[in-house]
């Protein structure tokens, strides 16, 4: 019945360290992204895969890197972890890449010690 | 659970109540905006949209209003429930642009 869905939930790790999460979405949708959320709530944008192929990468650090298998997942591995990438991370879709409804996963919430 | 001190613009609002929730957006241009509600760990969830063609649209106890002129976009919630308290934002998107531009959140908490 979910939607769209991440796991972990919750994931902390030492610094230094290589973790991925992963997103799946059964809406048939064409469109998935990656958005992180800080402490204050904002929520940006990193990337957006429409159809496996990438169309959207924010500003975002090269240790950052997604995947897209098929256009129902989109995975991101995350290399060398830093303090600072602590946050919570979510996942969406959309059936459109533009003018369309975004729908959220839970998130998951990375801790970096 | 949410953050010790996160700041956020408050409203508090009496149960039964009606609340209004601002947003200034930022790109005249843009032709479509969403109004997400996020409760306490969970993630952003789809309340309402209005595309630019329209200055109001009316939901399930919410309405939207779009302010081309001075940009400006505000979600009304009639009758206000516990279950409302939330961080409330607005996003914006124009065609052709693949992004979702989201404000700062506005926090709801309800008064029982």
């Amino acid at each position: 019945d979910t939607a769209v869905s991440q796991t972990p939930k919750y994931l902390v790790t030492q610094m230094g360290n290589d973790k991925s999460i992963k997103c799946e979405q059964n809406l048939g949708h064409d469109t998935m992204y990656w958005y992180k959320q800080d402490s204050k709530k904002f929520l940006k944008i990193m990337f957006s895969y429409n159809n496996k192929e990438l169309i959207i990468n924010e500003t975002v650090p090269n240790r950052f890197s997604p995947k897209s298998p098929d256009k129902a997942h989109l995975n991101l591995h995350i290399n060398s972890l830093e303090l600072g990438d602590s946050a919570v991370y979510f996942c969406a879709s959309s059936q459109k890449t533009a003018g369309g409804t975004q729908y959220f996963g839970p998130g998951t919430r990375l801790t970096v010690l | 659970g949410e953050s010790v001190g996160l700041h956020l613009p408050t409203l508090s609002v009496q149960e039964g109540d009606n609340s209004i929730i601002n947003c200034a957006y930022s790109n005249s241009a843009s032709d479509y905006f969403i109004w997400y509600k996020q409760e306490s760990g969970k993630g952003p969830q789809f309340i309402i949209d209005i595309r630019s063609n329209m200055d109001k649209r009316q939901g399930q106890r919410v309405t939207v209003l779009l302010n081309k002129t001075v940009k400006h976009l505000s979600l009304q919630i009639a009758a206000t429930q516990p279950g409302d308290s939330a961080v409330y934002f607005c996003a914006e998107n124009y065609y052709g642009n693949n992004r979702l531009a989201f404000g700062k959140g506005n926090q709801v908490v309800v008064i029982p």
